[in-house]
């Protein structure tokens, strides 16, 4: 079964770094890119960016252009997301999710979505 | 970025009804670069439509897609228990993807 599994829930103080993980199973993690896609009550879904694990080629969204860092671990499969500096408009549901395809540089439909990673940031 | 703005925010319907959701684009997108999406509490969204009239892998025919240029729908016949749920348009046509804020439908 092709799945996407995350890490758990992470409770930060302002100020603090953070990665959290994606871990793909069932499918050949270097063919697909995976994208992040992030959740907040009253802003819906946003896209923060997308890497490709083969060569580790990363377009990020202009909004969150140098906010996180997307990186891989071809080894084991993973994929991350990765905060130097948290802010408390950080919080929020992070979502990793595969592209069918990418369309001219801009990820297309998600067909695979991991359980969502709840972070909080909080002082 | 293209803007998606979804209508109503939340439709109130009862099971067997059908329900009418809408989705308009700030600019004219390829029917090819567009998909709506369902989510229920707690749940990662879940791909129903590509490519504005395909269903995707599993999803039953009650649920079907039209649209072109700006204006994109989705329609649920005969609403099912599992129905009432968020649903999300997306649009990839351009950098960033961007989706719609979302319709509730939620039973009367």
């Amino acid at each position: 079964e092709v799945q996407l599994a995350q890490s758990g829930a992470e409770v930060k103080k302002p100020g603090e770094s953070l990665r959290i993980s994606c871990e793909a199973s069932g499918y050949s993690f270097t063919t697909y890119w995976i994208a992040w896609v992030r959740q907040v009550p009253g802003r819906g879904l946003e896209w923060l960016g997308v890497i490709y694990p083969s060569d580790s080629d990363t377009r990020y969204s202009p909004s969150f252009q140098g906010q996180v860092t997307i990186s891989v671990d071809k080894s084991i499969n993973t994929a991350y997301l990765q905060w130097s500096g948290l802010k408390a408009s950080d919080t929020g549901i992070y979502f990793c999710a595969r592209p069918v395809h990418m369309a001219r540089g801009v990820p297309g439909t998600f067909d695979i979505w991991g359980q969502g990673t709840l972070v909080t940031v909080s002082a | 970025e293209i803007v998606l703005t979804q209508s109503p925010g939340t439709l109130s319907m009862s099971p067997g009804e059908r329900a009418t959701l809408s989705c308009r684009a700030s600019q004219s997108i390829s029917t090819s670069y567009f998909a709506w999406y369902q989510q229920k509490p707690g749940q990662a969204p879940r791909l129903l439509i590509y490519g504005t009239f395909s269903r995707a892998t599993g999803i039953p025919d009650r649920f079907s897609g039209s649209g072109s240029e700006t204006d994109f729908t989705l329609t649920i016949n005969r609403l099912e228990p599992e129905d009432f749920a968020v649903y999300y348009c997306q649009q990839f046509a351009s950098s960033p993807t961007t989706f719609g804020q979302g319709t509730k439908v939620e039973i009367k």
